[in-house]
């Protein structure tokens, strides 16, 4: 069973400040990974995909890939109260087909930005 | 855009009754998902269909059926609703060759 991990929280940060939030995955030939943002009540929305090894920067929001420690993480910068949401990793699962994969998801961690 | 929608975002069934929920999406996608999400166990996938009439089973897809008539459309069917099954739906969709899960807003299913 390929699994996603995430520590589910709360994470509580004071606005401005960085929110780190951490992943760990099982399956070592995964090779991309997604972070989903999700609203109380909200279906979720892809806000960063990361593919190689390193950082990927999209305004506020830096993903990070170690793909030897098996290790994604999402940085977000100057957290607004906005911020606030459920923030879910994921990976590609078993079932594939020629055109495309289904998901491994985490369980999501809880990050409440305080103003 | 890419739009995704399903049929209700609130459901009330009985145990034992055959429910269907529905999910379309309007951009051609080959690819869509039904997954369920519950608190403390996060999303789940139950079905995928990565064409027409094609599926295959996710990670728990017990108690539940699918059907996939047309493109566009994605059915999830639970023949017998169980109390057990009480949770929200999501669907998704996914173009082909492309990395991205559009997500629909849900349906919360109680079942009574």
């Amino acid at each position: 069973q390929k699994e996603v991990e995430q520590n589910s929280g709360p994470l509580s940060v004071p606005e401005g400040a960085i929110a780190s939030l951490n992943c760990t995955y099982s399956d070592r030939v995964s090779q991309s990974f997604f972070w989903y943002r999700q609203y109380s009540g909200k279906s979720p929305e892809l806000i960063m995909s990361i593919y190689s090894n390193g950082d990927k920067e999209d305004g506020r929001f830096t993903a990070q890939l170690n793909k030897a420690s098996q290790y994604v993480s999402l940085l977000i910068r100057d957290s607004q109260p906005s911020d606030s949401a459920t923030y879910l990793c994921a990976a590609p699962a078993g079932a594939y087909s020629n055109s495309g994969y289904a998901l491994n998801f985490g369980k999501g961690t809880s990050l409440l930005v305080t103003p | 855009d890419v739009k995704v929608t399903q049929s209700s975002r609130y459901l009330v069934k009985r145990t034992g009754e055959k429910v269907f929920l529905e999910c379309v999406q309007d951009m051609d996608h080959e690819n869509m998902f039904w997954y369920r999400q519950d608190p403390g166990l996060g999303l789940r996938l139950i079905y995928f269909s990565y064409d027409v009439k094609m599926k295959e089973k996710g990670d728990i897809p017990e108690g539940y059926s699918v059907s996939r008539e047309k493109k566009e459309r994605f059915s999830l069917i639970l023949e017998s609703a169980s109390t057990n099954q009480t949770s929200m739906y999501l669907c998704a969709s996914l173009r082909g060759g492309a990395d991205t899960q559009y997500f629909g807003p849900g349906t919360r299913l109680t079942v009574l």
